[in-house]
């Protein structure tokens, strides 16, 4: 089956740095989603990414579908302590009713 | 804000015995879904439903569960007979049919202990 590989693992960063992460794919997605996931809750999508090459923004965040379909990016500028969780890309491959693929997930834990 | 809502939060079971696991999806989302995580691990597509019937399910979701949308607000997912190795977070996820953006809305999840 499709697998989504995520780095890195996580990250132990300072309040205010910024964070990179990545996510591939062994095959090819038509929309790539970002979902951060706190202790004891569902995910909760952060970012929806529609085509190949979109860089799209939400307030600290900004994420980037790759040119290939394959790969996608994270960045989260000047961190703060309610950014800590776990980050979990995700791929779609067609239609309203398809189902998410979902990576192995990068755990971001922020230090004052 | 509309929301997915799911109960029990937690359940404690011996194994063997039969769960039944409820949510209650957004009120005009037409897609519905089970994932599971296991501890420390991703989160794993279990099964969609639409239009009163599955639309997939992975090769997780054996005979020994099934879903349901028996009154038309609650979706439930029912392990029969359960393992060890159905211990997990169950999310259960909806999504609107008019807005074909993928985003799914996540409940809290159920947190299953079999011992």
């Amino acid at each position: 089956g499709q697998q989504l590989n995520q780095s890195p693992q996580s990250m132990f960063i300072q309040e205010g740095e910024d964070v990179s992460m990545n996510c591939t794919s062994s095959s090819i997605f038509n929309t790539w989603l970002w979902y951060k996931q706190e202790p004891g809750e569902g995910p909760v999508l952060l970012i929806a990414l529609y085509k190949a090459g979109e860089l799209t923004s939400n307030g600290r965040l900004t994420a980037q579908f790759g040119i290939t379909r394959k790969d996608s990016f994270l960045n989260i500028s000047a961190s703060i302590p309610s950014d800590v969780g776990i980050y979990f890309c995700a791929g779609q491959l067609t239609g309203t009713a398809s189902k998410l693929t979902f990576g192995t997930g990068t755990r971001l834990q922020v230090t004052l | 804000e509309p929301e997915v809502t799911q109960t029990p939060s937690h359940q404690v079971t011996q194994m063997g015995q039969e769960v039944i696991l409820r949510c209650v999806p957004i009120s005009n989302h037409l897609y519905f879904y089970w994932y599971r995580q296991i501890l420390g691990q991703k989160v794993e597509f279990l099964v969609s439903f639409y239009n009163n019937e599955i639309s997939e399910k992975s090769e997780i979701f054996d005979d020994q569960f099934s879903v349901e949308r028996p009154d038309g607000s609650n979706f439930t997912l029912k392990i029969r007979s359960t393992k060890l190795e159905d211990s997990a977070m169950y999310f259960c996820a909806s999504k609107s049919f008019l807005i074909d953006t993928g985003e799914l809305f996540f409940g809290e999840g159920s947190r299953l202990t079999v011992l």
